[in-house]
């Protein structure tokens, strides 16, 4: 059972560099989403998605960028990075909306990034 | 302030019980949960609480929610060494997004 997969595990990028962390989940889930995890802080809400071809921002949506083509996958690209955005980052599906359900969502492990 | 609040730290001895709390701040939250993150790995569902109900136990744990209050509380008793972890406190918004306190660590002397 494979669950949310996430790629790479850990990644430095210089500043100004771009880069697509990876998520795929084999549930045949709907939703997906991506949070960031800054140290000592609860998790924020990049985007996230309610199906293929659908997303929508989150909370702190500004420096990224995703796609949903297929239904497993779920990219999250960073196009010029920032100090700022260093942070570990989840990659999270469901297969209803979570906060209505009792449904719980399934996480990755996490992509640690640094930006020096 | 931030949506959700919890204390930061928890520390306790092994076989005690394990009291966590919460503030939230939306009302109209359906559904309140407890999720576990252990170093180095995702968050994972503990339990959670329908927002029309006072406790929910579930083995070891236990959980209150005073909605006029907006709090929510996770009890686990006789603590292990091995519930060592942070806890998050989540509300769910209807916007279908949920709001994460900034956890609790907790940790759990032998």
């Amino acid at each position: 059972n494979a669950g949310v997969t996430q790629t790479p595990k850990f990644r430095i990028l210089k500043i100004g560099q771009s880069m697509t962390l990876q998520c795929t989940q084999d549930m045949n889930h709907n939703y997906m989403y991506w949070y960031r995890q800054d140290p000592g802080m609860g998790l924020k809400l990049i985007y996230y998605s309610v199906g293929a071809g659908i997303t929508d921002k989150g909370e702190v949506p500004n420096g990224y960028n995703v796609s949903r083509s297929t239904t497993e996958d779920f990219p999250l690209r960073l196009e010029l990075a920032a100090p700022s955005q260093t942070s570990v980052y989840f990659c999270a599906s469901s297969y209803s909306k979570q906060s209505a359900t009792n449904e719980k969502l399934f996480f990755g492990s996490g992509t640690q990034l640094s930006v020096l | 302030g931030e949506d959700v609040e919890q204390s930061l730290f928890l520390s306790v001895r092994e076989g005690d019980s394990s009291v966590i709390n919460c503030t939230y701040t939306d009302s109209s939250s359906t559904y309140l949960y407890w999720y576990k993150q252990e170093p180095g790995a995702g968050l994972q569902l503990l339990t959670y609480i329908f927002s029309n109900m006072d406790m929910k136990q579930d083995q070891r744990l236990t959980v209150l929610l005073n909605k006029k209050d907006k709090h929510l509380s996770l009890r686990i008793a006789d603590t292990q060494t091995g519930d060592s972890a942070i806890y998050f406190c989540a509300e769910g918004r209807s916007q279908g997004n949920l709001i994460f306190g900034k956890g609790t660590k907790l940790s759990v002397k032998p």
